[in-house]
């Protein structure tokens, strides 16, 4: 079956521009995360998501990220002003209701200039 | 705070040679370990899981890992390595009391040679 999917695969945006990474999940996974890829920090967790509300936001950098999550499907991470620290591949995963087996997508490259 | 400390962030070895990827990691309560496979490009793909029971699991692609809980490891091991196998390997955590993320480990880069 089809997995995790994100788009766009590669973004490249001027600092101080913002910018939005969508993630379409498994089809009926409930549970959606958002981790960060970067060279000085590894992989960090950003967000997650139960349907679509968000009870654990406490990776999120700073006020300047957000999330969102409709139907309890398609999830937008929006990044505003960016700035070059925020460059990284963002990753999105998904599972059932069991957090234990999360199924990545191939992430969004991002890079500010 | 858990930690996962993967001490190697490189290993070299040639084809058809046995590996082990070392993985420690740290924590105040009891935990669910794992080991994901990232190939050039790619998202993680999940190689094996501990959940519970035996502690030697057996993954996909012929690599197993062994739970020992004194000594807070996670050893990744495979018998005879391809250049297939050629990627980054990344042990990761989740607390078993609840928390709803992963933790990772920093990545081990594998690079096979003939």
């Amino acid at each position: 079956g089809a997995g995790v999917s994100q788009s766009p695969s590669n973004k490249v945006t001027e600092k101080g521009k913002d910018v939005e990474l969508r993630c379409d999940p498994i089809s009926g996974h409930t549970a959606l995360y958002w981790y960060r890829q970067s060279l000085g920090q590894g992989l960090e967790f950003l967000i997650y998501f139960q349907g679509n509300s968000a009870p654990d936001k406490s990776g999120l950098p700073s006020d300047r990220f957000s999330a969102e999550r409709t139907g309890g499907s398609v999830s937008t991470l929006t990044i505003q002003r960016t700035q070059q620290e925020d460059s990284a591949v963002y990753l999105c995963a998904s599972s059932l209701v069991s957090p234990y087996e999360q199924y990545f997508g191939p992430g969004t490259r991002l890079t500010v200039t | 705070a858990q930690s996962v400390t993967q001490l190697d962030s490189q290993v070299p070895v040639f084809e058809e040679a046995p590996v082990e990827l070392r993985c420690n990691y740290s924590s105040s309560v009891s935990v669910y370990l794992f080991w994901y496979v990232q190939y050039p490009n790619q998202g993680l793909q999940l190689l094996l899981k501990y959940l519970s029971g035996s502690t030697l699991v057996k993954g996909i692609n012929g690599f197993e890992a062994e739970f020992n809980k004194s000594q807070t490891s996670f050893h990744l091991r495979k018998p005879s390595v391809h250049i297939s196998d050629t990627a980054e390997y990344f042990c990761a955590l989740h607390l078993t009391g609840g928390g709803n993320k992963l933790t990772f480990g920093t990545g081990t880069q594998l690079k096979v040679e003939l």
